[in-house]
């Protein structure tokens, strides 16, 4: 296992506002990707970073933005909150093994918009 | 673009009895495959990852397989037990490196 850690676990927020969410692993794996999944629903992609560059990201606006920092660890920042941000963030980390590439995440943090 | 399609949706079935949840993707230009395991309200826990070279993992009671050519994977549980009770994702992972997921099977072990 590779550890990998959200804060925090749940946070409740008012339309408009901004939010931070965190993730870091005890591995300080060099690639990291971040994962929006509402109810009943798979999760879906945001972005990723490796070495502190994002360099992939789904189908989200730019209020959506993150960093990854010189240890590995990341933040999701979601400015200007609507309704449908309320949902569970999933950090993942990919943990390179030879040819192998597997994704573990963390325990999610479910972000509530009212 | 990639769709992920799991079927069931849900499914409950009997403490002991073997079972298979389906998943199917409409891309076979993929890496691997992975299958996941979500509590209630929880994280993803790894289970299964099969590369796009092979045909099948073994874990335990858990066996996945894989037939890239006409998109489609398997995840055959044996001797369920009430603990296996969660929701099951697969997803597979493209040259973008991230991963599509399908919507899950909700699945019901009764003791």
């Amino acid at each position: 296992e590779t550890g990998v850690t959200q804060s925090p676990t749940h946070l409740i927020k008012t339309r408009g506002q901004q939010v931070t969410l965190r993730c870091s692993s005890q591995s300080g794996h060099n690639t990291v990707s971040w994962y929006q999944q509402a109810l009943g629903q798979g999760p879906q992609f945001i972005f990723q970073y490796y070495r502190e560059e994002e360099n992939g990201r789904g189908n989200f606006p730019p209020r959506f933005s993150g960093l990854q920092f010189p240890n590995y660890s990341s933040e999701l920042n979601v400015n200007a909150l609507e309704l449908d941000d309320s949902a569970l963030y999933l950090c993942a980390i990919l943990s390179r093994q030879g040819v192998n590439t597997e994704a573990f995440f963390g325990q999610g943090t479910r972000l509530t918009v009212v | 673009k990639q769709e992920v399609t799991q079927i069931p949706a849900a499914l409950s079935v009997p403490e002991g009895e073997n079972l298979v949840l389906n998943c199917s993707f409409t891309d076979s230009a993929i890496y691997n495959l992975q299958w996941f395991r979500q509590d209630p309200g929880k994280g993803l826990t790894s289970l299964l990852l099969i590369q796009s070279s092979q045909r099948e993992q073994t874990s335990g009671r858990l066996n996945a397989s894989l037939d890239k050519s006409s998109g489609r994977s398997t995840l055959y549980i044996a001797a369920s037990q009430p603990g296996d009770s969660a929701t099951y994702l697969c997803a597979v992972k493209t040259g973008a490196n991230n991963l599509f997921f399908g919507t899950g099977t909700r699945l019901t072990v009764i003791p």
